[in-house]
């Protein structure tokens, strides 16, 4: 099975300042999808930014960056100038065809 | 509105009493798929369903069966449901896409206790 990591079990940040979210992964694989979800204390699993393995440019949504690494197997997400609104749980996730793994998540808070 | 609904979102149990959890999606996605979430382990695939009687186990399907009879419905079910399996449970659905590069869409969890 396919393995996804998340080091940080928490995580802050200062309101405006910049945060990076670390995950790594384990695959054999070349083909593959690499996703961010952030999960409010509402529950709901939101999309955060997505990534395409075979796309060497990092994907950017606003204030959401990654750094995808592929021959290291790294993922990590870097918000930028964080919001209250961004505080919750991230996961990380990995799919390769139609099987998806997720991360144990990293809590992040952001202090005011 | 494009949604993923779930029910019921709570449910209190006892062993072996047998549940259903439902899930239906407005979105006519071919892909479906079950997940159970606990602290501590992120979250894990139950089943998954490409489309119409097609289904397929994820990492933990032990304890739980499903069908898809219909393209938009794909339920849950705990014939004999144990405390182990006290846990939140998410449904999410996607289209096919290029080899899996679209997203799911999650519906709003089922927080289901069994005593």
């Amino acid at each position: 099975a396919q393995t996804v990591t998340q080091s940080q079990p928490e995580m802050s940040v200062q309101e405006a300042e910049t945060v990076t979210l670390s995950c790594t992964y384990d695959t054999s694989e070349s083909d593959y999808y690499l996703f961010w979800y952030k999960q409010p204390p509402s529950r709901q699993m939101i999309l955060v930014i997505r990534q395409e393995a075979y796309k060497q440019q990092n994907a950017t949504e606003n204030r959401f960056s990654v750094n995808f690494q592929k021959a290291a197997k790294s993922f990590s997400l870097k918000i930028s100038d964080s919001q209250l609104g961004d505080a919750a749980m991230y996961f990380c996730a990995y799919r390769r065809m139609n099987q998806f793994y997720f991360g144990t998540g990293t809590s992040l808070t952001v202090i005011p | 509105e494009a949604q993923v609904t779930q029910n019921p979102r709570y449910l209190i149990t006892v062993t072996g009493k047998k549940l259903t959890v439902t899930c239906s999606q407005n979105m006519n996605h071919e892909y479906m798929s079950w997940y159970r979430q606990d602290p501590g382990l992120g979250l894990r695939q139950i089943y998954y369903s490409m489309n119409v009687e097609v289904t397929d186990k994820g990492d933990v399907p032990e304890g739980y069966k499903v069908s898809r009879k219909e393209k938009r419905n794909f339920p849950l079910i705990l014939e004999s449901p144990s405390p182990n399996q006290t846990s939140l449970y998410f449904c999410a659905s996607s289209t096919h896409g290029t080899g899996g590069s679209q997203p799911q869409h999650f519906g709003d969890g089922t927080r289901l206790s069994i005593l």
